[in-house]
């Protein structure tokens, strides 16, 4: 199975400051059909997850553009520009490339 | 209005069955991969189970051989037959749609919890 290990696990960050978060994989997430199915979810308190990102870097229908995906093979980012309140909740990347699809453990961005 | 509505979830004891399904509406079910993820209480998400289009399903080692994904174009929904329950296998349970492309889960239900207790 693939493993993604996200770091932080928490995030205090303020209110207008930026974010970061990273995932990496043991193993390169490039598919065989040339694609890499790296995806970011965001899931606040109480509600179902929330896709992002998906393909590394392309913001899903909806999401606001603080938020932008980076990266290659197995080291993958989710930025977030300026933290807003309703950002608050856990984030998780997710490998679509080879099943069983697997998730990171989550990061839990908080307000300071 | 493009949604999943997911029911059939309980209360059971070990040992025991349940049948979730997943109705799909505001779009061409038939042509979409669907997936089960699992949320165990104050724990990360954990894929469960995949059906393509075509029918072809996968499994997470853990539920081989107890759990069956299924689908009904006919009446768009998804269902996951859960057999030989684990009181680890207590968790909220999603459905979700992968985009045409795949490889992501574009839209997600609000979940059914189930709970395996003696």
């Amino acid at each position: 199975d693939i493993v993604l290990t996200q770091t932080p696990l928490s995030s205090p960050v303020t209110l207008g400051q930026p974010a970061s978060i990273s995932c990496r994989s043991r193993q390169s997430l490039v598919h065989s059909d040339g694609n890499t199915y790296l995806s970011w979810l965001q899931q606040r308190p109480g509600q179902p997850p929330r896709l992002l990102i998906y393909k590394i870097s392309n913001r899903f229908s909806g999401v606001p553009d603080r938020f932008s995906g980076s990266g290659a093979g197995t080291d993958f980012t989710l930025k977030i520009s300026r933290v807003e309140a309703e950002d608050v909740g856990v984030y998780y990347c997710m490998q679509a490339t080879q099943f069983p699809y697997t998730f990171g453990q989550g990061t839990k961005l908080e307000i300071k | 209005e493009v949604q999943l509505v997911e029911s059939g979830g309980g209360l059971v004891q070990p040992g025991g069955s349940l049948r979730l399904s997943c109705a799909a509406s505001g779009f061409t079910f038939r042509s979409y991969a669907m997936s089960w993820v699992r949320q165990a209480p104050g724990k990360g998400l954990e894929w469960v189970s995949a059906i393509g289009s075509g029918a072809s399903t996968y499994y997470t080692d853990s539920v081989k051989g107890r759990f069956t994904i299924s689908r009904d174009n006919s009446k768009n929904t998804l269902y996951l037959q859960m057999n030989g329950l684990r009181v680890g296998d207590t968790a909220i349970y999603y459905c979700a749609k992968e985009p045409g492309t795949g490889g992501a889960f574009d839209l997600w239900g609000q979940g059914t919890m189930v709970t395996v207790s003696s």
